[in-house]
């Protein structure tokens, strides 16, 4: 079956201008997460969708940063006014449930640079 | 203040020798502790999860232990290959249903 995909692989945007990043998780899969890497840095927790309980936004580094999943299934991750520091890698996830058991499958994740 | 440290950012090896990645961990108590591998360019793919209650878990040529009174998880690869050449994360629970938290992870270069 599908995994979880990502879209666009890499965007190149200037700085203050916004952008959008799409998930796509595999389908049945009720929770979804947000992650950012950073050039050789480890997994930095974003958000966090859970069924239809209220996301968990407590990574967000800011107010420009914002996300909603419709439908229970695909996500957008937007970035408003973007800096150059947010230039890393968005990585999207997806399990089945959310319990410290569950498998987490990464899609690809979009590089996004900031100039 | 709680923490995730694998032993290293980078660790190398000779082809055929076993490969050991340390996970420590403070403050938090995980039931579950998971172990990811990430190639260049690439989201981290799931190896393999270890309970609290279970001190050693294995799947091929990968092994795990859990050692929840020294907070350390080790991880093995043993009779290691050039293609196992990655980076290697480790990823607790919090608490409840909340997200994994991840280590920074070790870039593992297995030298032919």
């Amino acid at each position: 079956g599908a995994g979880v995909s990502q879209s666009p692989s890499n965007k190149v945007t200037e700085k203050g201008k916004d952008v959008e990043l799409r998930c796509d998780p595999i389908s049945g899969h009720t929770a979804l997460y947000w992650y950012r890497q950073s050039l050789g840095q480890g997994l930095e927790f974003l958000i966090y969708f859970q069924g239809n309980s209220a996301p968990d936004k407590s990574g967000l580094p800011s107010d420009r940063f914002s996300a909603e999943r419709t439908g229970g299934s695909v996500s957008t991750l937007t970035i408003q006014r973007t800096q150059q520091e947010d230039s890393a890698v968005y990585l999207c996830a997806s399990s089945l449930g959310s319990g410290g058991w569950e498998t987490q499958y990464f899609g690809p994740g979009t590089r996004l640079l900031v100039l | 203040s709680q923490k995730i440290e694998q032993n290293s950012e980078a660790l190398n090896i000779q082809e055929g020798k076993t490969a050991t990645l340390t996970c420590n961990y403070t403050n938090y108590s995980p039931a579950y502790l998971q172990w990811y591998r990430q190639d260049p360019g690439r989201g981290p793919v799931f190896l393999l999860l270890i309970r609290e209650n279970e001190k050693e878990k294995r799947k091929e040529r990968l092994k795990v232990t859990f050692d929840t009174t020294l907070k350390q998880s080790l991880f093995h690869i043993t009779a290691s290959q050039p293609a196992d050449s990655a980076t290697y994360l480790c990823a607790l629970e919090n608490s409840g249903n909340t997200p994994l938290v991840f280590g920074k992870g070790t870039r593992l270069s297995v030298i032919a």
